[in-house]
Formats: structure tokens, C-alpha cells, sequence
């Protein structure tokens, strides 16, 4: 069971170019997420996707796209690329709407922009 | 504004020394409250979890927890640590029922335990 999947691990990119990040989920759960994690400021919320076919800021959504391509893919997109987003990035699904019903995370992209 | 604040950012122990590890949020209404651990270059994987009942709740690898509401408090514990509990600890909560699955994270603790 793969569960949350996402590709590249690992990506230097230089200021200004553009990529795609891919997520997919195999536990058929209706809500995606994307996080990046930073040194000292935990997991945050760059956006997410309540239901295929909706898609909604989170907490740092500035010079980030997403869509969501259908109930297993969640794909986030830098178009130009910043020194500020070298993150680690985590996809995440869930079964939202039920109490207690916890995220299950991927493998994380080590993301550097130089 | 909703926010989960972890005390500690840094701990060091020796094997067998007890643990206790802080989380306080601030949340309106019900809540859902999660540890999660990241053992070094892998994912978030899930420790445990409290969304109602007792308010002692136990997760894997020996861990537990206590929602204590009056405090907002959601602390982590382990009687005994082993070198294998090297990690980063997040505490995260979201709301209750119907609520979107997003998660406010802490800003972490990493945990070195000393063999």
C-alpha cells in the first residue's frame, strides 16, 4: 500500500525557472494538502483541496499554484522560482470531515533554489 | 488567532531518562489534537491522536498523551527513551467534526537521545 506518493525527492533550481511538484494518494480520501517545513516554524499550509475540483489558500500561498487534477492527484507549481522557497515540501491526504480522522503524509521534496 | 505553541525546541536525554514534551494551542470549538514524529530524512508519521473520550490517550512506541482543556494543553510523554526516539515531534491540531483536515502545526521539537 504506496499511500501518499510524491516525485521528485530532491530538485536544485535556479531563481526564475519554473516546476511541478506531483502528489498522489491511493486511499481514495476526498482532501489533499501541500505543506512546506522550515527550519523552526514547523509544518504550514500552502494549499489545499477540500474535494476534487476545489482548491483553497492556505496559510503561505504566495508564488504558488495547485491544481487538482483528479481524486488521487494534487500537483503544486512554482512558476518562478525564489530563493525563499527552498523548503522541504509535504503532500498530504486526508478523510476530512470525520472527527479524529488523522493526515497521512509523503516522503517529502527537498527543494533548493539557488 | 489559531496557533499550537511547543515549549521546547531542543532536547537532549540520556537512554532510559523520561520524557515530557509541551504543546499549547489556541483553538476555537472542538478540536482534534496529533503528535506526529519525523525520524531523520523520512515523513511525518503519526504517533497518536485525541478527538474525544479519555483524555489520556496512548499511541505507538510506548508513547502517551493528556488533553487536559482547562490548560489547552496537550503534552507528550515516555517513561523511558531509547536512542531510536531521535526525532522531530510536531504537535498539530484542526477542528471537529466537518471541519477541512487542516492542520496547525508547532514549531517542532527535535529530541537527541544519547546512547
Amino acid at each position: 500500500n504506496a499511500g501518499v506518493t510524491q516525485t521528485p525527492k530532491f530538485q536544485v533550481l535556479k531563481t526564475g525557472q519554473s516546476m511541478t511538484l506531483q502528489c498522489a494518494q491511493d486511499m481514495n480520501h476526498n482532501s489533499m494538502y501541500w505543506y512546506r517545513q522550515d527550519p523552526g516554524m514547523g509544518l504550514r499550509l500552502i494549499y489545499y483541496s477540500a474535494s476534487e475540483g476545489t482548491t483553497d489558500k492556505g496559510e503561505v500561498p504566495n508564488g504558488y499554484n495547485v491544481s487538482r487534477l483528479n481524486k488521487r492527484e494534487f500537483s503544486l507549481r512554482l512558476e518562478s522560482a525564489a530563493p525563499s522557497q527552498t523548503s522541504v515540501y509535504f503532500c498530504a491526504s486526508s478523510e476530512a470531515g470525520q472527527r479524529g480522522t488523522e493526515a497521512f503524509f509523503g516522503q517529502g521534496t527537498r527543494l533548493t533554489v539557488v | 488567532a489559531q496557533s499550537v505553541s511547543q515549549h521546547n525546541h531542543h532536547v537532549i536525554l540520556s537512554e532510559a531518562a523520561s520524557l515530557e514534551l509541551g504543546c499549547n494551542y489556541s483553538y476555537g470549538g472542538t478540536v482534534n489534537l496529533f503528535w506526529y514524529v519525523q525520524y531523520p530524512g523520512q515523513h511525518l508519521q503519526l504517533l497518536l491522536k485525541y478527538f474525544s473520550g479519555d483524555p489520556l490517550v496512548k499511541g505507538i512506541k510506548g508513547f502517551e498523551a493528556e488533553f487536559i482543556k482547562s490548560k489547552f494543553s496537550f503534552n507528550l510523554r515516555k517513561p523511558s527513551v531509547q536512542w531510536s526516539d531521535t526525532a522531530e515531534y510536531f504537535c498539530a491540531v484542526n477542528g471537529g467534526s466537518g471541519n477541512t483536515g487542516k492542520l496547525i502545526f508547532g514549531q517542532g521539537t527535535t529530541l537527541q537521545v544519547k546512547p
